[in-house]
């Protein structure tokens, strides 16, 4: 079946402008995760969602980092302002929710840059 | 807070030699502990998870690690290499925190590159 897509799969911007960035989970998956994965700080937890809601908001570096989810499916990170130290790789992972740690599947990414 | 140490940042190895990518973790709590892997430009493959009973775990691609909760480390290897192998491996930790889900914390990952 398909896996975690991502989009877009390469965003340039200029500094001070807003992106959004798209998840697509895998379908039936409750839980849904974004991470940053940037040269100095390696990968990085940003938030989580179970459902449309987000338990686990702790790893958003900002306020300048939102992200929703809707429909129990698609999850939309957005950054406004952007700044040069944002530039990184973002990766979505969803997984089922059952009893105990199940494994996350990755998607490919959105590398973004900010000039 | 649990946090993950990956010893080498990078380990060439030849073609069908073995390697070993060694991982160790720290945390108040138990955890649960997981190896990815990441070929170029691609997103981040499970290679094994380590959940509870044997220390020994098999994974995918020949792939094995060994749980040691004395020297809390999670030590990934693969007895012979192919030039396939050469990617990004991340070990990884959770804690089963039912409100805060799984998420994950990373080692800052080891870059194998097979030599042939």
């Amino acid at each position: 079946g398909a896996g975690v897509s991502q989009s877009p799969s390469n965003k340039v911007t200029e500094k001070g402008k807003d992106v959004e960035l798209r998840c697509d989970p895998i379908s039936g998956h409750t839980a849904l995760y974004w991470y940053r994965q940037s040269l100095g700080q390696g990968l990085e937890f940003l938030i989580y969602f179970q459902g449309n809601s987000a338990p686990d908001k702790s790893g958003l570096p900002s306020d300048r980092f939102s992200a929703e989810r809707t429909g129990g499916s698609v999850s939309t990170l957005t950054i406004q302002r952007t700044q040069q130290e944002d530039s990184a790789v973002y990766l979505c992972a969803s997984s089922p929710t059952r009893p105990g740690p199940e494994t996350q599947y990755f998607g490919p990414g959105t590398r973004l840059l900010v000039l | 807070a649990q946090s993950v140490t990956q010893l080498d940042s990078q380990v060439p190895v030849f073609e069908e030699a073995p390697v070993e990518l060694r991982c160790n973790y720290s945390s108040s709590v138990s955890v649960y502990l997981f190896w990815y892997v990441q070929y170029p430009n691609q997103g981040l493959q499970l290679l094994l998870k380590y959940l509870s009973g044997s220390t020994l775990v098999k994974g995918i691609n020949g792939f094995e690690a060994e749980f040691n909760k004395s020297q809390t480390s999670f030590h990934l290897r693969k007895p012979s290499v192919h030039i396939s192998d050469t990617a990004e491996y991340f070990c990884a930790v959770t804690l089963l925190i039912k409100a805060a889900g799984n998420k994950l914390t990373f080692g800052g990952g080891t870059r194998v590159l097979v030599k042939p």
